[in-house]
């Protein structure tokens, strides 16, 4: 089935330490990959996104994130974590088929430690 | 200032009795959607809307209804909600190509008793 798994339900990390959030994705084609943030009680915000070109694509908030084909993974990273930067981040893809459905993965909860 | 809204934010229901969650966007997109929230699962399509008078099921549509009458709304009905639609619910909206980026809503919390 296709399908996006996030591994890590739960990372904490110390404020200005390094950040990686893994993403991986089941699909025989390339998707559109996304990752997006939702801070507590808020909607969510789009932090970057990939179609084609250049596998290390640059987003807001100091994020970025590397496409690897042959690891089907879009993992996000930032090298200096701030505490603003506790949410939980959901990675997703757009697929064949209807329309602009985002199929999500189930999300990764970071908690920043000061 | 461009941005999706939904109505209302917050919202407590006994089982069966109807209700409508609305969405209106201001970019003038044509494809719109809903998804709800689960701990542990996700965002999940329930219906989306290509255009005006054009909807179709996502992945979890039954005990859902939406309509698309004007470009600017889509209202998510629930004619006789239960405790499983307890949920966080989400309208998205985006250009109509496949791919392009959706701007969410802040979010409408249900909860059926």
């Amino acid at each position: 089935a296709q399908s996006v798994t996030q591994p890590d339900i739960h990372i904490t990390v110390s404020e200005g330490a390094s950040l990686e959030l893994r993403c991986n994705y089941s699909y025989g084609a390339t998707p559109y990959l996304f990752w997006y943030v939702q801070s507590p009680g808020q909607g969510l915000q789009l932090l970057l996104k990939y179609f084609s070109g250049d596998t290390l694509v640059q987003g807001i908030k100091g994020f970025e994130a590397e496409f690897k084909r042959s690891q089907s993974s879009f993992n996000l990273r930032k090298p200096s974590v701030h505490w603003s930067d506790a949410a939980e981040y959901f990675c997703a893809v757009v697929l064949g088929g209807g329309g602009n459905k985002l199929t999500f993965g189930t999300g990764t909860q970071l908690k920043v430690e000061l | 200032e461009a941005q999706v809204t939904q109505n209302p934010r917050y919202l407590i229901t006994v089982t069966g009795k109807k209700l409508t969650v609305t969405c209106s966007q201001n970019m003038n997109h044509e494809y719109m959607s809903w998804y709800r929230q689960d701990p542990g699962l996700g965002l999940r399509q329930i219906y989306y809307s290509m255009n005006v008078e054009v909807t179709d099921k996502g992945d979890v549509p039954e005990g859902y209804k939406v309509s698309r009458k004007e470009k600017r709304n889509f209202p998510l009905i629930l004619e006789s909600p239960s405790p499983n639609q307890t949920s966080l619910y989400f309208c998205a909206s985006s250009p109509p190509g496949r791919g392009e980026t959706q701007y969410f809503g802040p979010g409408t919390r249900l909860l059926v008793l």
